[in-house]
């Protein structure tokens, strides 16, 4: 099957800091990741569409000066929350299209501001 | 009125029952039609996916499509208590790198 991995599972950190999540394809190639965000007992939120070697696309909404986006390679995206608070605590998801309509997700990453 | 509705239940059934999840969506655009399976504090699961009309089944699983009345659904056989997650719904317009629009997510609890 596709395996997708994000790191870490599990981050605190202080108001004003910046976190990094990686998303990783382990078995395939995905030139587009996406990122997502879901609050408890919610559905997911597209953040953002991620494309190798070209500037992400934002949602609507979304500050894409705070929520930093980088896609590497074929099989690393990276997000980067910047300046963070409270506020952005949240459970964030990556997903890895392998082509067709097959999204593949990510374990996701639980974020903690203090 | 949304573009994909999903009822969030909760539903909880007996362990052996059959479960009938459920969506309707509005934009006769959407092709392609997935069903994800997230378990706590975890990241969806693909279960199944289809582009056609009908029915499709993989072992206690079958999802089935109506595009005329656009409504989907994914049937659960024998249900297990480890089957016991939200389920979503998920639908995009054609194939390729497309986002994809997610129902609300119904939360099933399958009783021992």
């Amino acid at each position: 099957g596709a395996v997708v991995s994000q790191h870490p599972s599990w981050v605190i950190c202080k108001s004003g800091t910046s976190v990094k999540i990686e998303c990783r394809s382990l078995d395939f190639q995905a030139t587009t990741m996406f990122w997502y965000r879901q609050f408890p007992k919610q559905s997911l939120m597209l953040m953002a569409t991620s494309n190798e070697g070209s500037k992400a696309t934002y949602e609507q909404g979304v500050e894409k000066d705070k929520f930093l986006i980088n896609h590497a390679s074929l099989t690393l995206s990276t997000l980067t929350v910047t300046s963070a608070h409270p506020e952005d605590s949240s459970f964030y998801i990556c997903s890895a299209d392998r082509g067709a309509y097959e999204q593949y997700f990510g374990p996701g990453t639980r974020l903690t501001v203090t | 009125q949304k573009e994909v509705e999903q009822d969030p239940g909760p539903l909880s059934v007996p362990e052996g029952a059959i479960v009938s999840l459920n969506c309707t969506y509005s934009n006769s655009a959407f092709q392609y039609f997935m069903w994800y399976r997230q378990y706590s504090r975890k990241g969806p699961e693909l279960l199944m996916y289809t582009y056609s009309s009908g029915n499709k089944e993989d072992g206690r699983f079958t999802a089935q499509v109506d595009k005329s009345s656009k409504y989907i659904s994914l049937f659960i056989r024998d249900s297990q208590p480890s089957d016991s997650a939200t389920y979503l719904c998920a639908l995009c317009t054609q194939g390729g790198s497309e986002k994809l629009v997610f129902g609300k997510g119904t939360k099933l609890t399958v009783n021992p």
